[in-house]
């Protein structure tokens, strides 16, 4: 199984509603990411998990809320997002080995839309 | 920080004619620099990547060029088919878990 799992697909709220994100892989990686990507843009890295504890945060609204409650899941929880917040939303996944860095495996992403 | 500058930003060739992207990053400390494909709709997905201790590779119709004195990698594509058509983002990684992404290549293979 070499494949990252997110949910929903599709996402559209308005800007005092409540939401997650949803990513699962179970190819035993230890490291996991989300990415926010915008059109015509690369991906954009917001946070890392590393064994389940936070290791990079790049500067990331509190609107956002990374949550890992284990090594298999990866959650966003989203409150009170703006407009601009509107983008593909991109987890990631790879085994951390030391001082090697491993490929990432991308999920198939949740496009979200914020009215 | 990591700064990867990517091009050209649009590429357009003829099918069967080759493919060339470029990719200078700043950071000394990068070793690894890695490909990604990314078609309408989908995820990016890796097609090839490079080590600082390697100087090329090939993998079919794909290879790697990476210069560390002159801080660029490059990504050849010979023979190019319609499916090739999608955007390449290259990257660099100096520090665990910072992917710098450049900022991507429309490649447009027309029959």
């Amino acid at each position: 199984d070499t494949e990252v799992t997110q949910t929903p697909k599709h996402l559209v709220m308005g800007m005092t509603n409540k939401k997650s994100l949803k990513c699962e892989q179970h190819m035993g990686h230890r490291a996991m990411y989300w990415y926010k990507q915008k059109a015509k843009k690369p991906p954009e890295l917001m946070f890392v998990y590393s064994y389940e504890k936070l290791s990079i945060n790049e500067s990331v609204p509190s609107r956002f809320s990374p949550e890992c409650p284990n090594s298999s899941l990866l959650n966003l929880h989203l409150h009170a997002l703006q407009p601009e917040d509107s983008a593909l939303y991109l987890c990631a996944s790879s085994q951390p080995r030391t001082g090697v860095f491993g490929e990432l495996f991308f999920g198939e992403g949740s496009r979200l839309t914020v009215l | 920080g990591e700064n990867v500058e990517q091009h050209p930003s649009t590429l357009s060739v003829q099918e069967g004619d080759s493919a060339v992207i470029k990719c200078t990053y700043s950071d000394s400390a990068s070793n690894y620099f890695p490909w990604y494909k990314q078609e309408l709709g989908k995820r990016p997905q890796l097609i090839i990547d490079i080590r600082s201790n390697v100087g090329e590779k090939k993998d079919q119709r794909i290879a790697v060029t990476l210069n560390k004195t002159a801080k660029h990698f490059s990504l050849h594509i010979t023979e190019t088919q319609p499916e090739d058509s999608a955007v390449y983002f290259c990257a660099a990684v100096a520090s665990w878990g910072k992917f710098q992404f450049g900022a991507g290549t429309q490649v447009v293979v027309t029959p």
